[in-house]
């Protein structure tokens, strides 16, 4: 079992230009989050989707963000015309079901955007 | 607005030694807690706690959950370095998302 698969794991992207994180749940999780965390804080949650649906993109910045989990492939991650303020790792995580059962959410090993 | 505090937010100990991490929130709709081990990688789940005075045990970590309190320590006895990490407490609220604390960066010393 491969687990929560991210990539990449480092993304390093210039001013303006865009970032695209990609997110494989776990086999057999049909409904996957998507967490920031800027250096010395904690999680902060953004979206969450099960396919083809977004269900709660309450933590979403307004704009230049968006999320998308299609039948077939990984979730994605979208930000448009990054800003340094965008430099942070972004974690995914993935449940059977939700809320989750005993065993939790399973996270990524995330990507670390850089914005230069 | 939910809320979750962790302390300390820095402790470094000998190995060996027993830890204590706290964990208080405000949210609405409880739903569960969570503890999370992060090193320089995913974030692993150590424990889900959804009702009060039962202790979760796992080796040398334990957990428990007061929601009159609105409370939860994560134990850690015998220390080794291999413990050394940022330990995360989140909570569940209502909508299935999860609330994060600041984390407590433990250190231990051989």
């Amino acid at each position: 079992n491969a687990g929560v698969m991210q990539n990449p794991r480092h993304l390093v992207r210039r001013r303006g230009q865009e970032a695209r994180l990609r997110c494989s749940p776990m086999k057999g999780h049909s409904h996957v989050y998507w967490y920031r965390q800027l250096p010395e804080e904690g999680l902060k949650f953004m979206v969450y989707l099960q396919k083809e649906n977004i269900i709660d993109e309450s933590g979403m910045p307004k704009e230049r963000f968006s999320a998308e989990f299609p039948k077939e492939g990984p979730s994605i991650l979208r930000i448009q015309q990054v800003v340094r303020g965008d430099s942070a790792a972004y974690f995914c995580a993935s449940s059977r079901q939700s809320p989750p059962a005993s065993d939790g959410y399973t996270f990524g090993s995330g990507t670390r955007l850089t914005v230069v | 607005e939910d809320k979750v505090v962790q302390s300390p937010l820095s402790l470094v100990v000998h190995e060996g030694d027993t830890v204590t991490l706290n964990c208080s929130y405000e949210v609405t709709n409880f739903r569960s807690l969570l503890w999370y081990k992060q090193e320089k990688k995913a974030p692993t789940f150590l424990f889900m706690l959804t009702s009060s005075g039962i202790e979760k045990k796992s080796g040398r970590l334990s957990s428990i959950l007061d929601k009159k309190e609105l409370f939860s320590i994560l134990n850690i006895t015998a220390t080794q370095t291999g413990d050394s990490a940022v330990y995360l407490c989140a909570v569940e609220g209502g909508a299935q998302k999860l609330v994060f604390g600041q984390g407590t960066r433990l250190t231990i010393n051989p």
